[in-house]
């Protein structure tokens, strides 16, 4: 069965400064997905960014990167100028690529980010 | 707002009663995942269902059940309660097989007293 792990259980990050946020991942599969998702105080679950395990090239999107490590089995998250709103707990979770991609996301424990003003 | 939509936001029940949670998934996805998010545990994954058919079971106790109608709506039967069935229960909905973002609903906060 697939693990994914977050090492980081809480971090935090000042104000318009970076942060990289770890995961890992242990699978024997070679088509995957990978996923950020952000939880805010108000619970609701968030896609921040994906990565398809074939694509060599990481995934960006606006403050939010990817650093994907395939054989390494490594999916960190970056966010860049990090602000208040970014305050929150963020999962990484891993999806097979079996059955077209259409099965359930495992999720890490989570890394809860305080961003400090 | 990720279209899809759970109900109710908020229950509170007592030991051994029997409560069920609803949701309706995005228009045109055929995916259902029901997944419970604890404290101690994590989000852990549930139950999936495809186009009315269960797909996948994950971590689900006997004690609690799901089904998806015709229409795609999904229902979450949890019975004879727990204090430790306390937890956010999260659906989340992907289009089926050339999907694989799924969407989250807002949750619904089951609290067992």
């Amino acid at each position: 069965a697939q693990t994914v792990t977050q090492s980081q259980p809480e971090m935090s990050v000042q104000e318009a400064e970076t942060v990289t946020l770890s995961c890992t991942y242990d699978t024997s599969e070679s088509d995957y997905y990978l996923f950020w998702y952000k939880q805010p105080p108000s619970r609701q679950m968030i896609l921040v960014i994906r990565q398809e395990a074939y694509k060599q090239q990481n995934a960006t999107e606006n403050r939010f990167s990817v650093n994907f490590q395939k054989a390494a089995k490594s999916f960190s998250l970056k966010i860049s100028d990090s602000q208040l709103g970014d305050a929150a707990m963020y999962f990484c979770a891993y999806r097979s690529g079996k059955g077209s991609g259409n099965t359930p996301l495992v999720f890490g424990k989570g890394t809860r980010l305080s961003v400090i003003a | 707002d990720s279209g899809v939509t759970q109900t109710p936001k908020h229950l509170i029940t007592a030991t051994g009663q029997r409560v069920t949670l609803r949701c309706s998934p995005r228009s045109g996805d055929l995916s259902v995942y029901w997944y419970q998010q604890s404290l101690d545990q994590g989000l852990q994954f549930l139950i999936q269902y495809y186009n009315g058919e269960e797909r996948a079971k994950g971590n689900i106790l006997e004690r609690f059940s799901a089904q998806q109608f015709p229409d795609l709506h999904s229902e979450l039967n949890l019975s004879s309660l727990e204090l430790g069935d306390s937890a956010l229960y999260f659906c989340a909905s992907s289009v089926g097989l050339q999907g694989w973002e799924a969407f989250f609903g807002q949750g619904t906060r089951l609290t067992v007293v």
